[in-house]
């Protein structure tokens, strides 16, 4: 089993569409966790952090489940902007920690 | 304030010869970090360096390796190069190690013929 899943896509979505995809990590002691946004054939941004109160930056919104080990990313009235990969970011805490990545979602926005 | 920087932009060689890679982190960042990216694939963590010092590697053979330098900038070394190496390797910093936010380089594109 991946470290961190995530379904792979494409998800096709019109414009104004709201989108959700999860991401699903399998260890337990994943103590940070994070959304980037990677555009064909550019390097990956970070999008935002999710915290364990769930957080929302304008349209998007991040949730965290630690009792099912999964993050999920919300996106409301997708724009046509919004067509990127999307990489789930998990960070163990142990003293060598490092992030483990998704293999990312794609998604596509069209008009 | 500049970001991350990588150079080559592209970098084409054959089987068997060596390349090298360079990162330069964004100022004030300690660490820095390589990733592999196969056409179509996700991230695969190669290497982290911090204060001069390798932190951690990714399930990659010794034949993959770097260094990182005082100034902080890193090179990525990468010996009897095969045609599965082939792909774009990203260079990320971030102010402090491990689970910090990190800001990747545009990527050096690796083509091994």
């Amino acid at each position: 089993r991946k470290e961190v899943e995530q379904d792979p896509g494409p998800f096709n979505v019109p414009e104004g569409a709201t989108v959700a995809f999860n991401c699903t990590y399998s260890n337990s002691a994943s103590q940070s966790f994070f959304w980037y946004r990677q555009d064909c054939r550019k390097e990956p941004k970070l999008l935002m952090s999710v915290y364990s109160s769930g957080n929302e930056d304008g349209r998007f919104t991040a949730q965290l489940n630690r009792a099912s080990q999964y993050i999920s990313l919300l996106i409301r009235d997708s724009k046509l902007s919004d067509s990127a990969t999307y990489l789930c970011v998990v960070a163990l805490g142990d003293s060598n920690y490092q992030l483990i990545w998704g293999a990312g979602t794609k998604l596509i926005i069209k008009p | 304030e500049a970001g991350v920087t990588q150079s080559p932009t592209h970098l084409i060689k054959t089987r068997g010869q060596q390349a090298t890679l360079r990162c330069s982190p964004i100022s004030g960042h300690t660490s820095v970090y390589w990733y592999q990216q196969a056409l179509g694939l996700g991230l695969q963590f190669l290497l982290w360096y911090d204060e001069g010092e390798e932190r951690n590697r990714g399930n990659f053979p010794p034949r993959f390796s770097g260094r990182q330098f005082p100034n902080y900038s890193s090179e990525l070394n990468v010996n009897a190069l095969e045609l599965e190496d082939s792909a774009l390797y990203l260079c990320a910093s971030s102010l402090a190690g491990g689970a910090s936010e990190q800001f990747f380089g545009p990527g050096t594109r690796l083509t091994v013929l």
